[in-house]
């Protein structure tokens, strides 16, 4: 399996519901990141989270990292439909290339 | 809020052409990347780039591609000789300091080669 896989692939909620979205690695990490991709469009950068650290907030969301596990997850709390994207996480392992992950479509009804 | 800015959005080429893809940094960053990515797959690195040398590369990259800060403010990536599987999405890259920092990405040059 390869580094940085998300779960689910795809994922379709109610506004006002929570999304949670998770992605294991393999290797050590310096940090891992969040990006969110609209349909055909750029890489908007989330979050950053550190390997020391455990969880990290900002706005609606909450990211937490288990190194232990080489797991994260990423929470967007009362989602709106303008929410709707593809969320994907990053990691760096011991160089500053970002290694992808496959992505969760999250889709968000009104 | 500064940006990285990415020209052309779209560009369309017969296999074989050479294309050279735009990227303006954010201007206090030191450390450059192309990324790219295939319709419906993940974003891929291709090469890292400090200080007007390669730092690291990736083996999608290549002796077709090329990259090159030919001012303060460009950061270009050239394909040679374009192959069909070249298209995809290119996404530019910076970040202030390696390791420690966001990359932050360029809206993309879609590269189609027909």
């Amino acid at each position: 399996s390869q580094q940085g896989e998300e779960d689910p692939q795809a994922l379709s909620i109610q506004e006002g519901e929570n999304a949670t979205m998770n992605c294991s690695y393999k290797t050590s990490i310096n940090n891992l990141q969040w990006y969110r991709q609209n349909s055909g469009r750029g890489l908007v950068h989330l979050i950053l989270i550190r390997s020391n650290e455990r969880e990290k907030h900002s706005g609606r969301l909450r990211v937490t990292l288990d190194t232990s596990k080489k797991s994260s997850s990423l929470l967007i709390t009362a989602s709106r439909a303008a929410d709707t994207a593809s969320y994907f996480c990053a990691t760096d392992a011991n160089t500053d290339k970002l290694i992808f992950g496959t992505g969760t479509r999250l889709q968000v009804f009104p | 809020e500064p940006e990285v800015t990415q020209t052309p959005s779209h560009q369309v080429t017969q296999m074989g052409q050479e294309v050279i893809l735009r990227c303006v940094p954010i201007s206090n960053h030191l450390y450059f990347y192309w990324y790219r990515q295939i319709l419906g797959q993940k974003v891929e690195f291709l090469v890292s780039f400090y200080n007007n040398e390669i730092s690291e590369k990736s083996e999608i990259f290549d002796d077709q591609f090329s990259v090159e800060r030919p001012d303060g403010s460009n950061f270009t990536l050239k394909i040679r000789s374009t192959k069909l599987e070249d298209s995809a999405m290119y996404f530019c890259a910076s970040t202030e300091l390696a390791f420690y920092n966001e990359q932050f990405f360029g809206p993309g040059t879609r590269l189609t080669v027909l």
